[in-house]
């Protein structure tokens, strides 16, 4: 079975900082990884995906991750830090690697932004 | 266009209640997934739908719970004899069943309370 796992439920970084949110992935097949963005009661947003091909993705709000296999690691980063960043964010894996089925998401990792 | 959309919002429902949570997806999406989450924790899948077909179940906790899709569009997310572990956020997202388009876009949930 495909899982994630996040390290750190908390990230504290200062605007204008590096933003680097871990996420490594386990599969028995080529997997389909996604992170997402949740605020405060709202539904998730997709920040980018990682599917085939170009292994550097980048995403919405200036986001990027990278693909690297050797690592089994799909990492969320950001150049500099905007307040508005501070939310709860998910990594997730396609259930069957074939892209057409549920996800399985990490437990989250909650951003925080200092001024 | 509009967004998957979410009713109710919020449901209280004393122990042993039945409750349905519906779920109107993004038109033309053919894909529909339903997930809980818990307090502090990641999505867990609970079962997906293609079309009117549910694909796959295999996330239902328990036989108290049931979904329905029955004319591919809106879904219900039924809960009998509710009990307090069922306490969590449902949270509804459909899909463009394309391989290349794979996205799965979220409504805002509905927390459940049950008391």
């Amino acid at each position: 079975a495909q899982s994630v796992t996040q390290l750190g439920s908390h990230v504290s970084v200062s605007e204008g900082a590096l933003v680097l949110l871990r996420c490594n992935y386990s599969s028995s097949v080529p997997p389909y990884l996604f992170w997402y963005v949740q605020y405060p009661n709202q539904g998730l947003q997709l920040l980018l995906k990682y599917t085939t091909g170009a292994t550097l993705v980048k995403g919405i709000n200036g986001f990027e991750a990278e693909f690297k296999k050797s690592e089994t690691s799909f990492h969320l980063t950001k150049p500099s830090a905007h307040m508005s960043d501070a939310a709860e964010y998910f990594c997730a894996v396609s259930r069957s690697g074939g892209g057409a089925d549920g996800l399985t998401f990490g437990k989250g990792t909650h951003l925080i932004i200092q001024p | 266009g509009a967004g998957v959309s979410q009713s109710p919002r919020y449901k209280v429902a004393k122990r042993g209640q039945d409750v349905a949570l519906r779920c109107d997806p993004i038109s033309g999406h053919v894909s529909l997934f339903w997930y809980q989450q818990a307090l502090g924790q990641g999505p867990e899948f609970l079962t997906y739908f293609q079309n009117e077909a549910q694909l796959d179940k295999s996330g239902l906790p328990s036989d108290r719970f049931f979904a329905e899709r029955p004319e591919g569009s809106v879904s219900t997310l039924k809960i009998q004899r509710t009990q307090q572990e069922d306490s969590a956020v449902y949270l509804c997202a459909s899909s463009f069943r394309a391989r290349e388009h794979y996205e799965q876009y979220f409504g805002p949930g509905t927390r459940l309370t049950v008391t």
